[in-house]
Parts: structure tokens; C-alpha cells; sequence
């Protein structure tokens, strides 16, 4: 079961552009999402997250937004720049335990 | 900076062979897991381990997925009888706390089963 969804697989952006990831989630119970950016052959690692107590998580050119109510998280580049191409994989966590839940992800390319 | 690290990068093996995948968590990271990612699909959650014992575990980590810390360095997966549905990149992750804190993970093990 696919508890966490990124519809987009591919995204294409120009440089100084904003790009938008989304992510949809169905379980009411997660209440801590994180963005991991992977680059080829290394493995994920982190790069923003967001308590469902926030609509809001901001680290520099990276935002996250938190809609509960529609079970969306998203997040935003600005300025977009050639070395933030990568795959984004969204991440959830339920309360009630550790398991992340993955997203299968959704490749940036940033053109220059 | 600290990372984790994990050997093979490639690892070919025939089914039904055992294997072991081998990671190096951040020294003074006290929680580990294993996490998994066939070709095309989303990261899959294996397990987590703490304390010298698995804290949680997801269906998928069936009798044939063991994990093991030998040596206070080392935190192994041994798949007992490969599968061809074993292929995957099987990461590895560490953190310092437990979660929500971030976990830091390996590069990855490619493994081919054959």
C-alpha cells in the first residue's frame, strides 16, 4: 500500500526558478514528514522536515509547506540552481512508531 | 564529516546463497536501520535496532533477514537463502537519537541475485 505518494516522477526546472515537490500522504496518523534529496549511487540524506503541529518549515533557499487537512506536504527551491538536481523522496512518520514511509520520488533536473 | 559507510557496493550472489551486506554507522550513533529500494520503486523500512536488539521491524524483514552488531562497529544484514525479489540497494542509516531525529545513511549495496 502506497501510504506515501509522489505523483510526479520527473520535474524539470530552469536555474533561478522556483521548483515544487509534492507529496500526498493518506495516513491521518504520520505526524512528522522530512525531504530527502539522493544523488546517483549515494545513498539519501536529509534535507528538511516538518511537524504536523507547523505549516510552515523554512531552512534557507528550502520551504516546506503542511496542509493537514488535505494530507499534502510540498516543498519549494528558491532560486533553483544545477547542483539541486537530484531525487527528492518525501518521508512520513507515523506516532505511533519509527518506520519511515518513503515516497518513491521525484527527480529534479535543474537546466541551466 | 562523519559518514556511514557500507561494503559491498555491488554485491552478485546466486539464490538461495547466503549473503552479508556490511555497514559502518557514525561512532557515536546508537540507533541503526536497514532500509531497502528495488529498481524504480519507493524506500522500503527493514528494521531498526537498538540497545543490541531489534526495536521494530516491517513485514518484509521475514525469518531469512537477520541483523547482528559483532563488534561494536559493525551493524550486518545476512539475507539467509536469496531470493531473485532480494535485488535491490539495501541501505543503511544511523542516528544519534531516536526518531524524529534525522538518520544519516550509507551510500548503498547493490545486490544481484542471480
Amino acid at each position: 500500500d502506497q501510504q506515501v505518494k509522489q505523483n510526479s516522477p520527473s520535474l524539470s526546472v530552469q536555474e533561478g526558478r522556483i521548483s515544487i515537490l509534492n507529496c500526498d500522504y493518506t495516513n491521518s496518523m504520520f505526524d512528522y514528514f522530512l525531504w530527502y534529496k539522493k544523488y546517483p549511487a549515494e545513498g539519501p540524506t536529509f534535507l528538511i522536515s516538518i511537524s504536523s503541529i507547523k505549516d510552515k518549515n523554512e531552512d534557507g533557499r528550502f520551504t516546506v509547506f503542511l496542509n493537514k487537512s488535505a494530507k499534502h506536504l510540498s516543498l519549494h527551491i528558491v532560486p533553483s540552481q544545477p547542483g539541486d538536481s537530484a531525487v527528492y523522496f518525501c518521508a512520513a512518520i507515523p506516532n505511533t512508531g519509527n518506520q519511515f514511509y518513503f515516497g518513491t520520488g521525484t527527480s529534479l533536473t535543474v537546466i541551466p | 564529516e562523519p559518514e556511514v559507510t557500507q561494503t559491498p557496493s555491488h554485491q552478485v550472489t546466486q539464490m538461495g546463497q547466503e549473503v552479508i551486506l556490511r555497514c559502518v554507522p557514525i561512532s557515536n550513533h546508537l540507533y541503526f536501520y536497514w532500509y531497502r529500494q528495488i529498481l524504480g520503486q519507493k524506500v522500503e523500512f527493514l528494521v531498526s535496532f537498538y540497545n543490541n536488539e531489534i526495536s521494530e521491524k516491517s513485514e518484509i524483514f521475514d525469518d531469512q533477514f537477520s541483523v547482528e552488531r559483532p563488534d561494536g562497529s559493525n551493524f550486518t544484514l545476512k539475507i539467509r537463502s536469496t531470493k531473485l525479489e532480494d535485488s535491490a540497494m539495501y541501505f543503511c542509516a544511523s542516528s544519534e537519537r531516536d526518531l524524529p531525529i534525522t538518520q544519516y545513511f550509507g551510500p548503498g549495496t547493490r545486490l544481484t541475485v542471480l
